[in-house]
Parts: structure tokens; C-alpha cells; sequence
């Protein structure tokens, strides 16, 4: 059973469409994320979420929304999309309750990516 | 600047040579993390730290916190070594901070 899973694997999509990438996690995880991976393999966080909290990357256009219908999955919306979108979207979680945590429930269990090419 | 330092940002070895890969970071932490993504892509956690040492295998990793420093070693490596290894750093505020990564070619 994959433990953290996203789909779709590949995403081919006009400019200016809407399109959403879904992520689900088996592992009774707290917190999950969605990263960027740009072309030149740099990640850079987007979104964590509890079910408690969402933390928003302050330079993550207001066209990408996270949309949370339960604790084990986390889906990103992404409205009007844009040439510079293209890159690799991971999903992750780690154990980390949105009160008092241990640091080992930070560790990250990563999806395989969603490579999002925009036309 | 970036918050998190990675080097080298590329490295070649010949198998069975002792790797070390260095981070170095400038914000407050609450975790260090080791990252390898292999060619094919899928990213997989090697280790967390908050402090001290871990290993795994042939595979070891320090943080030394005064100096916000942290080393990822491979001991005796391997052609199957040879992916991209990101240092991360985390906070108790969600917030986490990517090395650029270092990629590893370990040559047979």
C-alpha cells in the first residue's frame, strides 16, 4: 500500500484552464504539505495543513488553493493556469499534531509527483 | 541568500569512496532534514535530526546545532547511490527551507 499517494503522475493542460492534483495519505498523518519543484530541481513549500491550520507561502499566487475534505487527504486547485506553472508538485505528511509535537514527528513521507506541464 | 547552504552542488566518486555532503543553515530550526530523490524522481526522507548523530546503513548523518551545520556521509559507495541529496530545514511553524541539492554520480 502506497502511503502517501497523489494523481495524476503526469498532467498535460492548456493555459488558462483550471486543473487539480489530489493527494492522499494512509498513514493517520496530521499535517500535510504541497511542495513546487521547479526545473531546476529547487523545492519550495506551498501549503501545510492540519486540520486545525493552514499555513499559506506568502509567494504562492492566490490562483493555487488547498482544499482539505477529510484528515488524510489534501487536494491543490490551481485556477487560470500559467505557462510558469509547469514544474513537479509533490505532496507530503508527517505525524505533526497541530499542538506541542516531538521532533520526530516531523519526518516527511513524500507522494511520487505530479509532473504539471502547461501548453 | 538562500536559509539553507548546500555543498558541493555536484560530486563524482568512484565506488567504494567515502562521501560527505555539507548544509549549512542561518534561521532558527526545529529539524534537519536529508532528502534523496533519485533520476526517476520519487523524493524519500533518509533521516530527521534534531541533534547528534543517526545512521542508517552505510549512511550517517550529523548536526552540530551551535554551528548550524549538518553532514550527510556514504560510506563505501555505490552506482545506487547516485541521486540528489537535499538538506532541509523545518520549524515548529511549518515552515521549511530547501537546500539546492547536490547531486551524487558514484561511478562503478
Amino acid at each position: 500500500d502506497t502511503a502517501v499517494s497523489q494523481t495524476p503522475k503526469y498532467l498535460v493542460t492548456q493555459m488558462g484552464n483550471d486543473k487539480s492534483i489530489k493527494c492522499e495519505q494512509n498513514l493517520g498523518h496530521d499535517t500535510m504539505y504541497w511542495y513546487k519543484q521547479d526545473s531546476k530541481k529547487f523545492l519550495k513549500i506551498m501549503f501545510s495543513y492540519n486540520n486545525k491550520e493552514l499555513i499559506i507561502n506568502e509567494t504562492v499566487p492566490n490562483r493555487f488553493s488547498p482544499k482539505s475534505p477529510d484528515k488524510a487527504h489534501l487536494n491543490l486547485h490551481i485556477n487560470s493556469l500559467e505557462l510558469g506553472d509547469s514544474a513537479v508538485y509533490f505532496c507530503a505528511s508527517s505525524r505533526k499534531p497541530f499542538k506541542r509535537h516531538r521532533a520526530e514527528d516531523e519526518k516527511l513521507f513524500f507522494g511520487s509527483g505530479t509532473q504539471l506541464s502547461v501548453l | 541568500k538562500n536559509e539553507v547552504e548546500q555543498s558541493p552542488q555536484n560530486l563524482t566518486a568512484q565506488e567504494g569512496e567515502f562521501i560527505t555532503i555539507n548544509c549549512s543553515y542561518s534561521v532558527g530550526i526545529s529539524a534537519l532534514h536529508w532528502l534523496q530523490q533519485h533520476p526517476g524522481g520519487g523524493i524519500v526522507s533518509l533521516f530527521m535530526l534534531s541533534s547528534g548523530k543517526k545512521k542508517h546503513g552505510r549512511l550517517i548523518a550529523t548536526i552540530n546545532i551551535q554551528e548550524k551545520h549538518s553532514s550527510l556521509h556514504i560510506t563505501a559507495s555505490h552506482p545506487r547511490d547516485s541521486a540528489v541529496y537535499i538538506c532541509a530545514a523545518s520549524n515548529t511553524g511549518n515552515q521549511f527551507y530547501f537546500g539546492t541539492g547536490t547531486s551524487l554520480t558514484v561511478i562503478p
